[in-house]
């Protein structure tokens, strides 16, 4: 069964820092990966997603994250964060083939202080 | 703008009430629907499958008769939570994907914050 890790439940940041939120995915083939985003009280935004090719995806809001097949990892990375990217950040595993039935980790909540 | 539009945002509802959620796919054809659950620092949990026109596939756990799904066009599926009681309390959310497309990406409703009373 496929499974996703997300180290961290909640990291603080200062603005304008690096970011690197972590995700270790469990999956027997290839899967896709995608990282959303969740600000209080909202649905789920897509930030990015991997299914082939470059291993380096880039996303919106600067974001960006590697696939590393070898250490199982989706890490999600912002060279400078803003105030405004303060939310629950969720890393998705799915099938191979497939965007639609996915598998969430627990996420990580980011704080930004000023 | 939006592709699926979830509806109502937020609801209270006394114990032993029924509630339902709908979900709307807005710019295509929804054949499939994925009804989604997330408990208090918790992650989304998948809790069914819908098809139209056919009966809704649940995850294991999930008791079919509390949760009843149905999705009877190609763009609204409905949840109802049925006898709802306090542990029902949770953030229901559905997604969907475009016919034919289902290797790129999940479009998500705003979600439903449900709180039972």
């Amino acid at each position: 069964a496929q499974s996703v890790t997300q180290p961290d439940i909640h990291i603080t940041v200062s603005e304008g820092a690096s970011l690197e939120l972590r995700c270790n995915y469990s999956y027997g083939a290839t899967p896709y990966l995608f990282w959303y985003v969740q600000s209080p009280g909202q649905g789920l935004q897509l930030l990015l997603k991997y299914f082939s090719g470059d291993t380096l995806v880039q996303g919106i809001k600067g974001f960006e994250a590697e696939f590393k097949r070898s250490q199982s990892s989706f890490n999600l990375r912002k060279p400078s964060v803003h105030w405004s990217d303060a939310a629950e950040y969720f890393c998705a595993v799915g099938p191979t083939g497939t965007a639609s039935k996915l598998t969430f980790g627990t996420g990580t909540r980011l704080q930004v202080t000023l | 703008g939006a592709v699926v539009s979830q509806h109502p945002s937020r609801v209270i509802c006394k114990s032993g009430t029924s509630v339902k959620i709908e979900c709307r796919s807005l710019d295509f054809q929804a054949t499939t629907m994925f009804w989604y659950r997330q408990f208090p620092k918790q992650s989304l949990m998948l809790m069914a499958t819908s098809n139209e026109g056919s009966k809704a596939t649940y995850e294991q756990g999930v008791e079919k008769d509390k949760f009843l799904i149905n999705h009877a066009s190609l763009t609204l599926s409905t949840l109802t939570v049925t006898s709802a009681h306090p542990e029902d309390s949770s953030f229901y959310i559905c997604s969907t994907f475009h016919p034919g497309r289902a290797d790129t990406e999940a479009f998500f409703g705003q979600g439903t914050r449900l709180t039972v009373v």
